[in-house]
């Protein structure tokens, strides 16, 4: 069980386009999901917080405007990167919560984009 | 916000030795601390967790320890194996879920 998917898991894209990145908690629902984005040899930074209904908690630093999170429902989330830039490349991983205020996370598999 | 620090950054061990990874936060709201094994270009995996009414806890060949006063806690891995070559990230959690990631630990075990 807990089994958490992402799609695409590989995209390429020219500079200027906007890519969106779907994570859907397949056998169970998630009142919260969260995004992340790691670069190479590095760690997993936390983007947003999502919450089905209300709108999404950003990190310091993430632009909201630029990474469109929308939880439209509780097996559903999307992140849309607008505008996107090579120095978007990167792997995004979404995770979920099983039940709120439980603190462990399933993860999805990873999107890999690629910003010409 | 939580920090959390983790050292080494790298470690290559024999195959069979034990290996220890270390870790450190700064919330003494956090309440779960999960461990977690990548590998390259995949999801992390969770392979030990431990809440903070526990101070240790055990799966076979890795435990886990953890000391809330000091807020350190540490992961073990015994009789280590090729196939333990990852890279291993700790996390630190609060009730509300939000998980901050040590810098990640690359572990290398040569056969």
């Amino acid at each position: 069980g807990a089994v958490v998917s992402q799609h695409p898991s590989r995209v390429i894209c020219k500079s200027g386009t906007s890519v969106k990145i779907e994570c859907r908690s397949l056998d169970f629902q998630a009142t919260t999901m969260f995004w992340y984005r790691q670069f190479p040899k590095q760690s997993l930074m936390l983007m947003a917080t999502s919450n089905e209904g209300s709108k999404a908690t950003y990190e310091q630093g993430v632009e909201k405007d630029k990474f469109l999170i929308n939880h439209a429902s509780l097996t559903l989330s999307t992140l849309t990167v607008t505008s996107a830039h090579p120095e978007d490349s990167s792997f995004y991983i979404c995770s979920a919560s099983l039940l709120a205020g439980v603190a462990e996370q399933f993860f999805g598999p990873g999107t890999r984009l690629t910003v010409l | 916000g939580e920090n959390v620090e983790q050292h080494p950054s790298t470690l290559s061990v024999q195959e069979g030795d034990s290996a220890v990874i270390k870790c450190t936060y700064s919330d003494s709201a956090s309440n779960y601390f999960p461990w977690y094994k990548q590998e390259l270009g995949k999801r992390p995996q969770l392979i030990i967790d431990i809440r903070s009414n526990v101070g240790e806890k055990k799966d076979q060949r890795i435990a886990v320890t953890l000391n809330k006063t000091a807020k350190h806690f540490s992961l073990h891995i015994t009789e280590t194996q090729p196939e333990d070559s990852a890279v291993y990230f700790c996390a630190a959690s609060t009730n509300a879920g939000k998980s901050t990631f040590g810098d990640g630990t690359t572990l290398t075990v040569k056969p």
